[in-house]
């Protein structure tokens, strides 16, 4: 069965540093998303993707934070300036056309130090 | 704005007896409902939405608008069924469909 897929499984990065978390999305899908997961807290959404541009963003989601798709499989979270509050653990997911579940990638977990 | 509730934590359960997993949501719509499971070292996995009203793994969840909620049961719970669940809401038909997600539950089943 075809699956989303993330890298790295873990980054570490010193506060101010720019990060770049990775994602394949399953390969027919069209909806593109990434959701946040701060230890003991929710999964919360930052930003969906659909037809080479942002669909709907959160106010987490702000001027450091920007998504891109590179190429035909690539779909790229970006964190310009990260701060320690940026530490958490980053979902990717997808989904295809029409009325549709998504699908999860295994995340990213990201410490800042 | 569209929230997603799910007041316990933990539960705790031996295996055999029913457990009843408790979601309500606040959205002034006709949402779509969700439960995502998530087993130990794993990824988010859908485990069934309201609109395919089947049983996934002995589990059934039944959206009643009335009262806002989705809460998922199963009548005997198994060892594997320990796991993290997350109800999750959407906006039907929206541009982006964004999940909104309730703080999650743990299930443990003793044996």
């Amino acid at each position: 069965e075809p699956e989303v897929t993330q890298t790295p499984s873990h980054q570490v990065t010193q506060m101010g540093q720019e990060v770049i978390l990775r994602c394949v999305p399953i390969s027919n899908h069209l909806y593109f998303y990434w959701y946040r997961q701060i230890l003991g807290q929710k999964v919360e959404f930052l930003v969906s993707f659909y037809n080479n541009e942002i669909s709907e963003k959160s106010e987490i989601f702000d001027d450091q934070f920007s998504v891109e798709r590179p190429d035909g499989s690539n779909f790229t979270l970006k964190i310009r300036s990260t701060k320690l509050e940026d530490s958490a653990m980053y979902f990717c997911a997808s989904r295809p056309q029409g009325n549709q579940p998504q699908h999860f990638g295994d995340g990213t977990r990201l410490s800042i130090l | 704005a569209q929230r997603v509730t799910q007041p316990e934590k933990l539960l705790s359960v031996f295996k055999g007896a029913p457990v009843e997993l408790k979601c309500n949501y606040s959205y002034s719509g006709s949402p779509e409902l969700f439960w995502y499971v998530q087993y130990s070292r794993q990824r988010l996995q859908l485990l069934l939405r309201h609109i395919s009203r089947e049983s996934i793994k002995g589990f059934t969840a039944d959206l009643n608008k009335g009262e806002t909620s989705f809460h998922l049961k199963k009548p005997f719970a198994q060892e594997e069924d320990s796991a993290m669940y997350y109800c999750a809401l959407s906006k039907p038909r929206a541009a982006g469909n964004k999940l909104t997600f309730g703080g999650g539950t743990r299930v443990l089943v003793k044996p």
